[in-house]
This record gives structure tokens, sequence and C-alpha cells, in this order.
């Protein structure tokens, strides 16, 4: 099945800071999503994405379905923004039909 | 517009016990899936269900079923409860079956400790 690995594993950031958080896929996808996991294990939706550039308020990301990679960009950080970070992608494949293949997360640490 | 919602929030079970999660999804969603997400690693896909019929299955084994109702609710079994099993359930719901329909919503989960 596809594969999906993300960098870094972790990241610590001062408040204020910029960071960018890079998702790699082994295959062709149809669907790639950003997630923010809470301490409380909820995952929130960031990005629907499986192409292209979209921006939603300090938060953006970039799919380039091409080359088999996405980018999540966040700027100003906020220490609300500490958790993991996981990107998911639905394979283009017939053994990744319909599922969500997880990579391992990145973990974002943002001190005041 | 409710979101996914799951029951229960936590749950304490013992070895060889059988436990019910269960999954209520987004509103306007015909499509669930369940996720296993032990400590420290992204979520494991279970199985998805569409029109009360498991449609695809991940590599987990026969112990861990599923249904899903009428009213497009969920619910996964899992019997003879391993230590192994201690996770964090998700589930998730989307519109139909087609690969690129679009976004999937989590519930908050349900956490699985087994003694």
């Amino acid at each position: 099945g596809i594969q999906v690995e993300q960098s870094p594993p972790d990241l610590i950031l001062q408040e204020g800071a910029n960071s960018t958080l890079r998702c790699n896929f082994s295959d062709s996808v149809n669907n790639l999503q950003w997630f923010h996991q809470n301490p409380w294990g909820q995952l929130i939706n960031l990005f629907y994405i499986p192409s292209g550039t979209k921006q939603n308020g300090r938060l953006s990301a970039t799919t380039v379905a091409t080359e088999r990679y996405s980018l999540l960009y966040i700027s100003s950080s906020q220490t609300t923004d500490s958790g993991v970070y996981f990107c998911a992608v639905v394979g283009a494949g017939g053994t990744s039909y319909g599922k969500l293949t997880f990579g391992q997360g990145t973990i974002l640490t943002v001190h005041p | 517009d409710a979101g996914v919602t799951q029951s229960p929030t936590h749950l304490i079970k013992t070895r060889g016990q059988q436990v019910t999660l269960r999954c209520s999804p987004k509103s306007g969603h015909d499509t669930v899936s369940w996720y296993q997400q032990a400590l420290g690693q992204g979520p494991q896909f279970i199985f998805q269900y569409y029109e009360e019929e498991e449609r695809q299955r991940g590599n987990f084994p026969d112990r861990f079923s599923g249904h899903q109702f009428p009213n497009y609710s969920s619910e996964l079994n899992v019997n003879a409860l391993l230590l192994g099993d201690s996770a964090l359930y998700l589930c998730a719901s989307r519109i139909g079956l087609t690969p690129s329909m679009g976004e999937q919503y989590f519930g908050p989960g349900t956490r699985l400790t087994v003694t």
C-alpha cells in the first residue's frame, strides 16, 4: 500500500516563528488532508488539499501531486498551535481505495 | 450542524472481555470508517461501512467486527480483548464511497484501556 512520511518528527519553536511541515507520499493520491490533533485526541481538519494551494488565516498548504509531496506552513506561531500534525492520504491504487493512510505525525511545541 | 459523535469517551476492560463502541456520523454523511491509534502512532484503518456493508478492511484480525445501521450510525465490536488493543479508537465519516468524494471528519474518539 501507499507509504506516507512526515518531517520533521519533532519541531520546537518560539512564539511568533514560522515553520514548514512536509509530507511525502509514495504513490498517486485521490485525497490529501492535514489534521491537527489536540491533547485530548480530537483530530481537527485543517485542509483538504489533493492538489494546489489553500490558505486559512495563519496556515496555508500546498500539494504538488505530480512530485508526491505536500507542505503545511504555519506563520506567526502561537502556543495554541502546539500538538501533533498529521498528513493523511487516500491512495489512487486499488488497495488504498477509500481509506486514509496517515503519516507518523510532526510533534510541534511552541514556547511563549 | 452536528459533527461526528462517539460513545463512550473512556472505557476500561479486562483481557478476554468484549467491547462495543458507537459512532454517529456527521449530518448528511453516509460512510463510516473506524481507526485505531496506538500511543505515539498515527491512526490505522480498521474498516469502512457504506449501505450497511463492510466495504474495505485493513490489516486487523476477525476479532474486530462492525455494523452499520439504516440511520448510518455504526458500531465497532472487539472480542477477546488483548492488552495490545488498548488505544484511542476514532470514527470518521464522509459522503459516498468514491475516493475523491471529499473530506473525512473525525469524532473525539473512545479511549480503551485493557487491563
